[in-house]
């Protein structure tokens, strides 16, 4: 289809390991964002790409964690050394350009770490 | 405080009924204003932009009161597919964050 796409869907991790979530915006899609979404709550601000650049990455929650986008489509978040409260839903969301636009969703990759 | 706010809920409806909905933020000088609806273990999606004038699509209505800075929306003749959790979005202090309230759960009953 030509929505968002992410994967993998879910991932079950062991604390201390490294893990990588991909998110394959919509084809034109400049602006590309990740979330954090615990339960029952709203979406968390992580960063921000404009093309391959990374323009915010103030939400991210510690240095654990790195994004990259480096040819301005598809997408990479990893958690280096994951801890128990990295578990959450990881959303990938795109837009044509900014926070002024539609932002579409990709379903999320959902993150357990034992 | 938080950014933005919304009652959790949730809110009880009957199938007909209309119900509404707030969400309060605090940054008075947002631009960008937003609904999304998510369901169970799914992604959000945009239910509506809101703009000053207010929009109407169908049975649901947006507004905007920047004077005591909340959005609000409005649902008419509601319908058994319209339980889910409303989220609404603000944009930040940055241009490129959106900040998101927690969500208002909404259960239409037969």
């Amino acid at each position: 289809g030509a929505g968002v796409s992410q994967s993998p869907r879910y991932k079950v991790a062991k604390r201390g390991q490294d893990v990588a979530l991909r998110c394959d915006p919509i084809s034109g899609h400049v602006s590309l964002f990740w979330y954090q979404q615990a339960l029952g709550q709203g979406p968390e601000f992580l960063t921000y790409f404009q093309n391959e650049a990374q323009l915010d990455k103030s939400g991210l929650p510690s240095d654990r964690f790195f994004a990259e986008r480096p040819e301005g489509s598809v997408s990479t978040l990893k958690i280096q050394r994951t801890q128990q409260e990295d578990s959450a839903v990881y959303l990938c969301a795109s837009s044509l350009a900014g926070t002024n636009n539609e932002q579409f969703f990709g379903p999320g990759t959902r993150l357990t770490v034992l | 405080r938080k950014e933005v706010e919304q009652d959790p809920g949730p809110f009880n409806v009957p199938e007909g009924a209309t119900v509404a909905f707030n969400c309060t933020y605090s940054n008075s000088a947002s631009q960008s204003f937003f609904w999304y609806r998510q369901d169970c273990r799914k992604e959000p999606k945009l239910l509506m932009s809101v703009y000053s004038s207010g929009n109407e699509d169908g049975r649901f209505t947006a507004q905007l009161n920047r004077a005591s800075q909340y959005i609000s929306l409005l649902i008419r003749d509601s319908k058994l597919s319209d339980s889910a959790t409303y989220l609404c979005a603000v944009n930040g202090g940055s241009n490129y964050q959106l900040i998101w309230g927690a969500g208002t759960k909404l259960i239409i009953k037969p």
